[in-house]
């Protein structure tokens, strides 16, 4: 199946940095996802981006499939957004039962 | 807030109880999925609903039964759970894109944290 993998697996940042995770994958995807885990477990739609570039607020992501990778930006951090970062992809060529597969996740301590 | 409301937040029961976990979305969604997650673990998928049909099925042991008894609505029944499947248990639902065999954006619910004594 499709192998993901996130780096850095942990990250700190002070209150105000900017910050890039990544996400590399196996295989031609159809569907990738970045989420946000707060603490208390909630995943959080981030964005629903399998190629192209989004922004919302201080968020942004970047997926270029051709190179089999994904960038979720982080500007001037807040401690809210700590938690883990989980991206999940899903192959192009699965077939009819697709699934996504996840990532290890990055977590993200954002000190104030 | 989230679309996908699950019930109970919280549940802590014995291994010979039976209880049932329970998830809501009114999104319009016809793909519903139930996630199981131990701590500092992604994930993991247990089993998904299309069309209120099951389709996947991740070899999931039996004392996990799943129901959907409608396009809204997701249950997990719970029996004789041992003390290692206390994890967080995530429902979450997606619109199916036939074209593309895709699952299409997935959102969750909040999750229920059960613990098995």
């Amino acid at each position: 199946g499709i192998q993901v993998e996130q780096s850095p697996p942990d990250l700190i940042l002070q209150e105000g940095a900017n910050s890039t995770l990544r996400c590399n994958f196996s295989d031609s995807v159809n569907n990738l996802q970045w989420f946000h885990q707060n603490p208390w477990g909630q995943l959080i739609n981030l964005f629903y981006i399998p190629s192209g570039t989004k922004q919302n607020g201080r968020l942004s992501a970047t997926t270029v499939a051709t190179e089999r990778y994904s960038l979720l930006y982080i500007s001037s951090s807040q401690t809210t957004d700590s938690g883990v970062y989980f991206c999940a992809v899903e192959g192009l060529y699965t077939g009819a039962n697709s699934k996504l597969t996840f990532g290890k996740g990055i977590t993200l301590s954002v000190r104030p | 807030d989230t679309e996908v409301t699950q019930t109970p937040k919280h549940l802590v029961m014995g291994m010979t109880n039976k209880k049932s976990l329970k998830c809501e979305q009114h999104m319009g969604h016809r793909a519903m999925y139930w996630y199981k997650q131990k701590a500092k673990k992604p994930p993991e998928l247990m089993f998904v609903y299309s069309y209120e049909k099951l389709s996947i099925n991740e070899s999931v042991p039996s004392r996990f039964s799943p129901e959907c008894p409608n396009s809204s609505l997701l249950n997990l029944h719970l029996h004789a759970l041992q003390p290692e499947d206390s994890a967080l248990y995530l429902c979450a639902s997606s619109q199916v894109i036939r074209t593309l065999r895709s699952t299409g954006e997935l959102f969750f619910g909040e999750g229920s944290r059960l613990t098995v004594l």
